[in-house]
């Protein structure tokens, strides 16, 4: 079974849009990390954010937001006012437990968001 | 100098041939990672290497195999390529701290078997 779901293949938005990128977590452990990652055409992998599980807090960096829901397991991604150059493919990952077993990242399918001029 | 390095970028490989896939980096990290990705699957797990002394297997293991030369280098090789094992590769590391703080990957070698 899947750890990391992220059920949105693909996406199109025209520019300025707000745009929300679900991703979708199963995990036993209480101890936990969360990323999101960023694959432009260029192909590089690109960090944007990390939460542990103990942090449940949203974030906001600038028109990026972060939603984490421990309740329905959910770390959703929102772009705000979108823009061309935000098209991407885009990936969430969880790793889980603590200690040794801690640093196997788990990575959804992945999101390709297309922003339209 | 990128703090993890790939090498080569690119390559164009027969079936049936030998590749290694090199890997090394200047972060310090203990552990290292060689991912494969393909459109639609994501990233998955290859192996992984959390010292020197120690290599696992990830979850598509079958056709590779690894060598940890150094903390500082982890190679990836197959054996007798075959095309569907053109993809996207990508090395990463992490730290062997109490926390984690996710991966610092390198750029990715593109591997075509024809």
């Amino acid at each position: 079974a899947q750890k990391v779901t992220q059920a949105q293949t693909e996406i199109s938005v025209v520019e300025k849009e707000d745009v929300t990128l679900d991703c979708v977590y199963e995990t036993r452990d209480t101890t936990y990390y969360l990323f999101w990652y960023k694959q432009p055409p260029s192909g590089e992998l690109v960090f944007l954010i990390r939460r542990n599980s103990f942090d449940e807090q949203n974030e906001i960096s600038g028109r990026y937001s972060w939603n984490f829901q421990k309740s329905t397991s959910s770390f959703n991604f929102t772009i705000t006012a979108s823009q061309v150059v935000d098209s991407a493919v885009y990936f969430c990952a969880l790793s889980e437990g603590g200690g040794s077993t801690l640093g196997r990242l788990y990575f959804g399918r992945g999101t390709q968001l297309t922003v339209w001029p | 100098d990128a703090d993890v390095t790939q090498t080569p970028r690119n390559r164009i490989t027969k079936t049936g041939k030998r590749i290694m896939l090199e890997c090394s980096q200047t972060k310090g990290h203990d552990r290292m990672y060689w991912y494969r990705q393909d459109p639609g699957l994501g990233l998955r797990l290859i192996y992984y290497s959390f010292d020197v002394k120690d290599i696992n297997k990830g979850e598509i293991s079958d056709g590779y195999s690894v060598s940890r030369q150094a903390q500082a280098k982890f190679s990836l090789s197959l054996e007798s390529a075959i095309p569907n094992q053109t993809a996207l590769y990508f090395c990463a590391t992490s730290d062997s701290g109490g926390a984690f703080y996710g991966y610092t990957f390198g750029s990715g070698t593109r591997l075509t078997v024809v």
